[in-house]
């Protein structure tokens, strides 16, 4: 079954200290990886697309990679505004549709100043 | 462009009745999509439309929805004899077919009683 988890489920952080966020996908024929942020109340806000393994993408204090299986999103450094729920969402090649994105369950951060 | 707008923003409705969304996309995007949230969950997608046509529908989307996008602009999103299980944000996100990740709207939240 095609499915993408994400880890830790929440994740609490001093302002200053460096962590990453882990999502892992389990679809075949991945035509893209994405990155969303969501703050309480509101919808998605995109942040990256991943294509391929190897790929690394960066914003501020938040870098994106891909490997044949997971992602990660790593942040550094973060600040309080940096809190938010952190969504991976996964497109992959379908003969119904290749437009299909499924998303995790998102991870919550919290960065305490 | 002031984004994917949604409409209302919070519904209350007592079970049984029929409900009906509004969504808005960004004017020049030609896709539109509809995803349901709960609480701690990850988007899970309902339906999408490439211009006026429907594409593709989640097996979440039983008989007792429907999902309409006349002449290609906005969308409508109605739920008939809701039920406590509907209780959900409902999110509109819109997309150009060759751009990576969707613009989102803030959501209707809806509260089935």
């Amino acid at each position: 079954e095609d499915q993408v988890t994400q880890s830790p489920e929440a994740l609490r952080l001093q302002e200053g200290e460096s962590s990453s966020l882990n999502c892992s996908y389990t679809v075949s024929g991945l035509r893209g990886l994405f990155w969303y942020r969501q703050d309480p109340g509101k919808g998605p806000e995109f942040l990256f697309t991943l294509y391929s393994a190897g790929e690394e993408k960066e914003k501020e204090r938040l870098k994106a990679t891909l490997t044949k299986k997971e992602s990660f999103l790593h942040i550094t450094a973060p600040k309080p505004e940096d809190s938010a729920t952190y969504l991976c969402a996964v497109q992959w090649e379908k003969k119904t549709s290749y437009d299909k994105v499924i998303f995790g369950p998102g991870t919550s951060l919290s960065v305490i100043p | 462009d002031t984004g994917v707008s949604q409409d209302p923003r919070h519904k209350i409705t007592k079970r049984g009745q029929n409900v009906t969304f509004r969504c808005d996309p960004i004017s020049e995007h030609n896709r539109l999509y509809w995803y349901r949230q709960t609480l701690g969950q990850g988007p899970e997608f309902l339906t999408y439309f490439q211009n006026e046509a429907q594409l593709e529908k989640s097996r979440l989307l039983s008989d007792r929805f429907s999902a309409e996008r006349p002449k290609g602009s906005f969308s409508t999103l109605e739920i008939q004899r809701t039920e406590q299980g509907d209780s959900a944000m409902y999110l509109c996100a819109s997309s150009w077919t060759a751009s990576p990740g969707y613009t989102f709207g803030s959501g209707t939240r809806l509260t089935v009683v």
